[in-house]
């Protein structure tokens, strides 16, 4: 079955600094990786989709790495802000037509001022 | 343009309990999946439609659990009897289609149940 390991249950930083979240696989490699950001009580939000040809992709203050070889995704968040702390979570798509997303447990980023 | 709407937000029931949850995704988005998410884990697949059609329910527990999607838009999920082990956040999204962009899920609020 996949196994995804998002780096660590919690990262604080300070603001104004670059926050950098980990996304690891096992087994099957996804055709698709993506990231949501989920607030308390809240549903996830699609944030970055990255294709398994694609080394990144960037919007605005996030970037999003893909390296295959090393299975594993890179999150950064640039020059933080408080309104970044939340939860982030990774799900891998195999593609096809399966259509399920295999998520992480989360990081949850704390931004302190 | 409205959301993945769910209801109800919050609901407690005494085990052996039957309970429902309703979802109405985003018009036009032919899939609609069900998540089960527990404390500090991510949402974990219970079930996925294309249109009226179930066409991954392998994590679903089909002793207590049941769902359907009448018409090919809203949704209810069911267990019947609850058990304390089901307590948790019950997300419904949906999407254009099962891969790629149209992969990008869009989730409503969930229901948080309370098994006592």
């Amino acid at each position: 079955s996949q196994k995804i390991e998002q780096n660590s249950e919690a990262l604080n930083i300070q603001e104004g600094k670059t926050a950098t979240l980990t996304c690891n696989y096992t087994n099957y490699s996804p055709a698709y990786l993506q990231w949501y950001r989920q607030d308390p009580g809240r549903g996830p939000v699609f944030l970055l989709l990255i294709r398994e040809n694609e080394k990144e992709k960037r919007k605005e203050r996030l970037k999003v790495t893909f390296d295959t070889t090393l299975k594993q995704s890179l999150f950064h968040i640039t020059a933080s802000q408080p309104a970044d702390s939340a939860t982030y979570l990774c799900a891998l798509d195999r593609g096809s037509t399966l259509g399920r997303l295999y998520f992480g447990r989360g990081t949850q980023l704390t931004v302190w001022p | 343009e409205a959301g993945v709407v769910q209801s109800p937000r919050y609901k407690i029931i005494e085990k052996k309990q039957p309970v429902a949850f309703w979802c109405n995704p985003i018009s036009g988005h032919n899939t609609l999946y069900w998540y089960r998410q527990n404390l500090g884990q991510g949402p974990e697949l219970l079930i996925r439609y294309e249109n009226e059609e179930a066409v991954d329910d392998s994590q679903l527990p089909k002793d207590r659990f049941s769902a359907e999607r009448l018409k090919g838009v809203d949704s209810t999920l069911k267990i019947q009897p609850a058990e304390l082990g089901d307590s948790a956040v019950y997300l419904c999204a949906s999407s254009l289609g099962a891969s790629g962009k149209k992969n990008i899920q869009y989730f409503g609020a969930g229901t948080r149940l309370s098994v006592l």
